[in-house]
């Protein structure tokens, strides 16, 4: 069990560009998540996948934001024209059904993204 | 719309004694609550949780109890350590909405030597 691990953990880009950012999760688990969290605030819910299947999406999420999990491995979260608004830390996690319904997530370090 | 809350921003603890976080919510349709810690430069890190059909779970110097009817949970760290201090977040799971978890803004905790 390594962990889950996030590529680039910085990312400076000025604003207009696209960037990507990479997540993989712990081997045995099924399920990912994405987030964004801001100064002071909790991380923020984005969207989840079920093996490579995205099933949920926040409602607040732009049209911007694209996330894709290919083979139920790994996964991409890629910003279109970025805006000083999508500076944050962008957090991915991983977690597998335990026996009892639970649900504990593992979450990586982060991607903390500034857009100029 | 922030379904969860964690109205103390900090707390300061001696050793040895207890620390309560405390979070509230307004979605009764939340069946799961989760505690996460927070070190600075890195992910967030599972601590305990619990079922909304318990009002207690105990793991150690940890306790989290639940009050549905009050929709309240606290988090009880029993003797607090200076290696407990990080930033606390509660957690919630909606029935209806399945997979995504509504965070709270986090308690920075502070355990005095």
């Amino acid at each position: 069990d390594t962990g889950v691990s996030q590529d680039p953990r910085h990312k400076i880009t000025k604003r207009g560009q696209n960037v990507t950012f990479r997540c993989d999760p712990i081997s045995e688990h099924n399920r990912l998540y994405w987030y964004r969290q801001t100064l002071g605030q909790g991380p923020e819910f984005l969207t989840y996948f079920q093996n490579e299947a995205q099933l949920e999406k926040s409602r607040l999420l732009s049209d911007r934001f694209s996330a894709e999990r290919p083979k139920g491995s790994f996964s991409t979260l890629e910003i279109q024209r970025t805006e000083q608004g999508d500076s944050a830390m962008y957090l991915c996690a991983s977690s597998r059904r335990g026996d009892r319904g639970t649900y504990e997530q593992y979450f990586g370090p982060g991607t903390r993204l500034t857009v100029t | 719309d922030q379904q969860v809350k964690q109205n103390s921003p900090s707390l300061s603890v001696q050793e040895g004694r207890i620390s309560i976080l405390n979070c509230d919510y307004t979605n009764s349709m939340f069946d799961y609550f989760l505690w996460y810690k927070k070190y600075p430069a890195e992910g967030p890190t599972f601590l305990i949780s619990i079922s909304s059909i318990k009002d207690k779970n105990e793991d150690g110097r940890f306790t989290v109890f639940l009050n549905k009817s009050a929709k309240h949970l606290s988090l009880h760290i029993v003797p607090s350590q200076p290696g407990d201090s990080a930033v606390y977040f509660c957690a919630a799971r909606s029935k209806n909405t399945g997979n995504q978890f509504y965070f709270g803004t986090g308690t920075s905790l502070t355990v005095i030597p």
